[in-house]
């Protein structure tokens, strides 16, 4: 079965610091891997995602993340966080599971922002 | 262009009673899918419509059911609810399996 670990549950980072947030999936094969931003009061939305090729993936704001194989990760980054940076981030596997595609969350990690 | 919608925003209902929730995807969208979120159980993905088919689907019960119309509107439904499916459902709509996903503001329910 898939699986999606966050290990941090909370980061508090500077503004204009650069930014990490850690995603570890478990798939049998190549995956398709997602970032979404949640902020309060406002819906999901995808940031980036990977699906094959370039293992360095540009998305939305600013972000960056990069598949890296070898230690099943999918690490999100940002060189400069701004404020409205402030939000919860998911990271997502896609794929096969007992014959349907599915996707799998993980917990989160709720980003905080200080001036 | 309208964004996803999903309606209504908010219910509250009582457990052993049944509930529907309506999505309207993006204009030209044919994959709906939807997602429960809870602060125990995280984000969980439910089912996926395309084309009035349920094509992938995770791990809920049989409660948890769904359809998609011709014009690509999806419904979810839940019947005889538990307070445990107190939640915020999301919908969200894309070309396809693979194509990037817009998610409407979500529906939160309340079981009592």
């Amino acid at each position: 079965a898939q699986s999606v670990t966050q290990p941090d549950i909370h980061i508090t980072v500077s503004e204009g610091a650069s930014l990490e947030l850690r995603c570890n999936y478990s798939y049998g094969a190549t995956p398709y891997l997602f970032w979404y931003v949640q902020s309060p009061g406002q819906g999901l939305q995808l940031l980036l995602k990977y699906f094959s090729g370039d293992t360095l993936v540009q998305g939305i704001k600013g972000f960056e993340a990069e598949f890296k194989r070898s230690q099943s990760s999918f690490n999100l980054r940002k060189p400069s966080v701004h404020w409205s940076d402030a939000a919860e981030y998911f990271c997502a596997v896609g794929g096969y599971s007992g014959g349907y595609q599915k996707v799998t969350f993980g917990t989160g990690t709720k980003l905080q922002v200080i001036p | 262009k309208a964004g996803v919608t999903q309606t209504p925003r908010y219910l509250i209902k009582t457990r052993g009673q049944q509930v529907t929730l309506s999505c309207s995807p993006i204009s030209g969208h044919r994959s709906v899918s939807w997602y429960q979120q809870t602060p125990g159980q995280g984000l969980q993905f439910l089912f996926e419509y395309f084309s009035e088919t349920q094509r992938n689907k995770g791990n809920f019960p049989g409660r948890f059911s769904g359809r998609q119309f011709s014009n690509s509107r999806s419904e979810m439904n839940v019947s005889t609810l538990e307070l445990g499916d107190s939640a915020l459902y999301l919908c969200a709509s894309s070309m396809d399996w693979e194509e990037t996903q817009y998610f409407g503001p979500g529906t939160r329910l309340l079981v009592l």
